[in-house]
């Protein structure tokens, strides 16, 4: 079974702050890797994927995550926030053995103070 | 249409009722995913089709929940006799095929409440 447990429900950070927000994943096969953005009453959309091309993912916004096999995590970080990343990050994992669904994590809600 | 639609927007349902949620997936979309995100928590799966083929109904939490996708492309999921547990936003997302590293597109759900 798979499992993605996300630390802090809420992340507050200054506008110009570094942004960092983690993601512990469990698979007993090699995980893809997902970070999804849900802005208020906006659908989710996808700020950027691992699929073992590549331990460091470069995603939309100037977000990043890099896939930390030996930690089980896959951390998402921003050098300088913008008070218009505020909104509530997912991280999610799915099986490389062929399983469509994704399981996601509870989620972190960021806010960006001025 | 440009992105997923989902209808409606919000549902306010008496205990008992049934409802009928509906998703338009992005045309040319083989596959279609429901998922239920309760106040506070992630998006859990639901069910899953590819096509008109539901390939995976593990997620629905009882026999209350069904899904279609008669033609392929729009889907409706219903719940029958409706709970106060059943209460959540319901989430349409929709891909090209289907395969596990691929990119979701959601729609922006349908609120359910049940008073």
């Amino acid at each position: 079974a798979q499992s993605v447990t996300q630390l802090g429900s809420h992340v507050s950070v200054s506008e110009g702050a570094l942004v960092l927000l983690r993601c512990n994943y469990s698979s007993s096969v090699p995980p893809y890797l997902f970070w999804y953005v849900q802005y208020p009453n906006q659908g989710l959309q996808l700020l950027l994927k691992y699929t073992s091309a590549a331990t460091l993912v470069k995603g939309i916004n100037g977000f990043e995550a890099e896939f930390k096999k030996s930690e089980t995590s896959f951390h998402l970080t921003k050098p300088s926030a913008h008070m218009s990343d505020a909104a509530e990050y997912f991280c999610a994992v799915s099986s490389m053995s062929g399983s469509e669904k994704l399981v996601f994590g509870k989620g972190t809600k960021l806010t960006v103070n001025p | 249409g440009a992105g997923v639609s989902q209808s409606p927007r919000y549902k306010v349902a008496k205990r008992g009722q049934d409802v009928a949620l509906r998703c338009d997936p992005i045309s040319g979309h083989v596959s279609l995913f429901w998922y239920q995100q309760a106040l506070g928590q992630g998006p859990e799966f639901l069910t899953y089709f590819q096509n008109e083929a539901q390939l995976d109904k593990s997620g629905l939490p009882s026999d209350r929940f069904f899904a279609e996708r008669p033609e392929g492309s729009v889907s409706t999921l219903k719940i029958q006799r409706t709970q106060q547990e059943d209460s959540a936003v319901y989430l349409c997302a929709s891909s090209v095929q289907g395969v596990a590293n691929e990119k979701l597109f959601f729609g922006s759900g349908t609120q359910l409440s049940v008073l």
